[in-house]
């Protein structure tokens, strides 16, 4: 069964230190990977995407995600973290057209930011 | 930003009673989505549409009707409205079933 999964309910980082979230799928076809965001009371906005070529893929907003097809990871990053950067992040697979473009999302990584 | 509209915003119903959220776009996008948000399970598919007239299921379509009947609109009609049916509703459009592009979301609370 296709499926996404973020280990991390809730993450806690300082203000200025790296970030890592990550996201693992499971999926029988070559996968389009996105990662978005939510703020509270928000609509979600998409940061980053992967569907092919280089692996690693820059987003906005100072993100990057790496897809590692050997791990099935597509893990997002960001080297200093700002305290806006507090939201919940959904990691999402899909087969583009192929299956009217149906994504699967993962559960979401609540990110909290410490002054 | 997507030009992508969603009405009401927040609704609070009775059980029993029926439901339709609108999505509305003027993107001339082919693909629209309707999902649900709930705590614990991210985003779940409810129905989709791949042009007018042209619908299907999603992973938890159960209790909903959707219809599109103008490239520009997407219902989402919750027959007989439950309580297990309270969530946060969002629309998304895509130009070729490839990227999504999210609306604002509905909040509805069944009482």
């Amino acid at each position: 069964a296709q499926s996404v999964t973020q280990p991390d309910i809730h993450i806690t980082v300082s203000e200025g230190a790296s970030l890592e979230l990550r996201c693992n799928y499971s999926y029988g076809a070559t996968p389009y990977l996105f990662w978005y965001v939510q703020s509270p009371g928000q609509g979600l906005q998409l940061l980053l995407k992967y569907f092919s070529g280089d692996t690693l893929v820059q987003g906005i907003k100072g993100f990057e995600a790496e897809f590692k097809r050997s791990q099935s990871s597509f893990n997002l990053r960001k080297p200093s973290v700002h305290w806006s950067d507090a939201a919940e992040y959904f990691c999402a697979v899909g087969a583009g057209n192929n299956q009217g473009g149906k994504l699967i999302f993962g559960q979401g990584t609540e990110l909290s930011v410490k002054p | 930003d997507a030009g992508i509209t969603q009405s009401p915003r927040h609704k609070v119903t009775e059980t029993g009673t029926p439901v339709t959220l609108r999505c509305h776009q003027t993107e001339n996008h082919r693909y629209m989505y309707w999902y649900r948000q709930d705590p614990g399970h991210g985003l779940r598919l409810i129905h989709y549409s791949y042009g007018v007239k042209d619908t299907d299921k999603g992973e938890v379509s159960d209790g909903y009707s959707v219809s599109r009947s103008k490239t520009e609109d997407f219902l989402l009609t919750l027959e007989s409205a439950t309580s297990s049916q309270t969530s946060v509703y969002f629309c998304a459009i895509s130009q070729a079933g490839e990227t999504q592009y999210f609306g604002p979301g509905t909040r509805l609370l069944v009482l």
